[in-house]
């Protein structure tokens, strides 16, 4: 079955530690990766993709990812974070351009501690 | 200002009432769809439509119709409301093809069915 799977829950991190939010997925065909981050009251806002080429793709406000596949696994990652990055992360999985199959995990939330 | 708009954006209602939640975006994108999120569960699609008269169930459509009679407009609506349909609600809209998973979210529909 397809499905994306983001183990924890919740994580809370010291402002200007460095992040990495786990994802793990599995789907048949190649997989199209993404994450969406949802700042408190307001909608999702895409980060970055990932189709095919480099595995290490960059995102906006300084987040990255690298896609391994043999371990099935998409990790988000920033360096430093800073008090805005307080949110909720959403890894996804889908076909290629086809956004109506997209499979969203269940979230991670992340705190930020001062 | 490119948005997705969304109304109401809190909504208690009882059991049985009819209500319609709306959804317009102003950049002229062939693609619309609803999500529900539930906590846990992450987002789950509801229905979605890749252009004017063209709408297609996803993943959890039970207790939903939509209709796409503008290109810019993408109404949800719960004939009959059950208590199993509180949730947040948003609607997103893109282009479609490769830039279909930048999808744009309307800031997100709080319903209470009691």
């Amino acid at each position: 079955a397809q499905s994306v799977t983001q183990p924890d829950i919740h994580i809370t991190v010291s402002e200007g530690a460095s992040l990495e939010l786990r994802c793990n997925y599995s789907y048949g065909a190649t997989p199209y990766l993404f994450w969406y981050v949802q700042s408190p009251g307001q909608g999702l806002q895409l980060l970055l993709k990932y189709f095919s080429g480099d595995t290490l793709v960059q995102g906006i406000k300084g987040f990255e990812a690298e896609f391994k596949r043999s371990q099935s696994s998409f990790n988000l990652r920033k360096p430093s974070v800073h008090w805005s990055d307080a949110a909720e992360y959403f890894c996804a999985v889908g076909p290629y351009s086809s956004a109506s199959k997209i499979i969203f995990g269940s979230g991670t939330r992340l705190s930020i501690r001062p | 200002e490119a948005q997705v708009t969304q109304n109401p954006r809190y909504l208690i209602t009882v059991t049985g009432k009819k209500l319609t939640v709306t959804c317009s975006q102003n950049m002229n994108h062939e693609y619309m769809s609803w999500y529900r999120q539930d906590p846990g569960l992450g987002l789950r699609q509801i229905y979605y439509s890749m252009n004017v008269e063209v709408t297609d169930k996803g993943d959890v459509p039970e207790g939903y119709k939509v209709s796409r009679k503008e290109k810019r407009n993408f109404p949800l609506i719960l004939e009959s409301p059950s208590p199993n349909q509180t949730s947040l609600y948003f609607c997103a809209s893109s282009l479609l093809g490769e830039r279909s998973y930048e999808q744009y979210f309307g800031p997100g529909t709080r319903l209470t069915v009691t």
